[in-house]
């Protein structure tokens, strides 16, 4: 079992630019969520895919900011002309769920990419 | 959604149990109380989780209350290596499985 595995773990940029960050999944897991966590909070939920769709979308996810899973793989979670307040950790998880209901599996997290906007 | 309250932080001595409270009076019949806990910069971590039978793993013991408007995580015999943020959540049934975490409870702890 190699994990969650994130990258980069750090991004340091300047506002305005475009980041974007990598998420490789525990390889059996089917499904991939995106958290968004800023010091002293815990994480808050962005968006989850089943496979390569993505079946659900936070309000906290605007229109900067774009998540893929092509193949059901990995995954990527860009943010566009970033701003002040994108500084955070985000965090990705897997887990293993089939069908489109509700799964009480649990999920594994990464140790995460902590973006820093100068 | 339904929401949990914890404590802000706890202090245990080394190789003493710890008791995590938490309430989730609005919980709804199929809801899971879930435990994840996070160690400095790291991604959460599963502890345990229930519905209403007591439930017991090689991390910890969850006991759940009869009326299951609260939960209490017990770590049995505390370690520097416990010392984490702990969250106690409540499993959606119609959100896919997303995790909705609060602030959580800071556990110190002490040799």
């Amino acid at each position: 079992d190699t994990g969650v595995s994130q990258n980069p773990r750090h991004k340091i940029t300047k506002r305005g630019q475009n980041v974007t960050f990598r998420c490789d999944p525990i390889s059996e897991h089917n499904r991939l969520y995106w958290y968004r966590q800023t010091l002293g909070q815990g994480p808050e939920f962005l968006t989850y895919f089943q496979n390569e769709a993505q079946l659900e979308k936070s309000r906290l996810l605007s229109d900067r900011f774009s998540a893929e899973r092509p193949k059901g793989s990995f995954s990527t979670l860009e943010i566009q002309r970033t701003e002040q307040g994108d500084s955070a950790m985000y965090l990705c998880a897997s887990s293993l769920g089939s069908g489109t209901g509700y799964s009480n599996q649990p999920q594994h997290f990464g140790d995460g990419t902590r973006l820093s906007i100068l | 959604d339904a929401k949990t309250t914890q404590p802000n932080s706890m202090e245990s001595n080394e190789e003493e149990p710890v008791h995590l409270p938490c309430n989730h009076s609005t919980i709804s019949g199929t809801d899971y109380i879930h435990w994840y806990r996070q160690l400095p910069s790291q991604g959460p971590e599963y502890v345990i989780h229930g519905l209403t039978s007591n439930v017991n793993n090689r991390m910890a013991s969850l006991a759940i209350a009869e009326d299951r408007k609260s939960s209490t995580l017990i770590l049995h015999r505390a370690t520097l290596r416990d010392a984490a943020v702990y969250y106690c959540i409540l499993r959606d049934p119609d959100s896919w499985g997303k995790l909705q975490f609060g602030a959580g409870t800071q556990v110190v702890v002490t040799p």
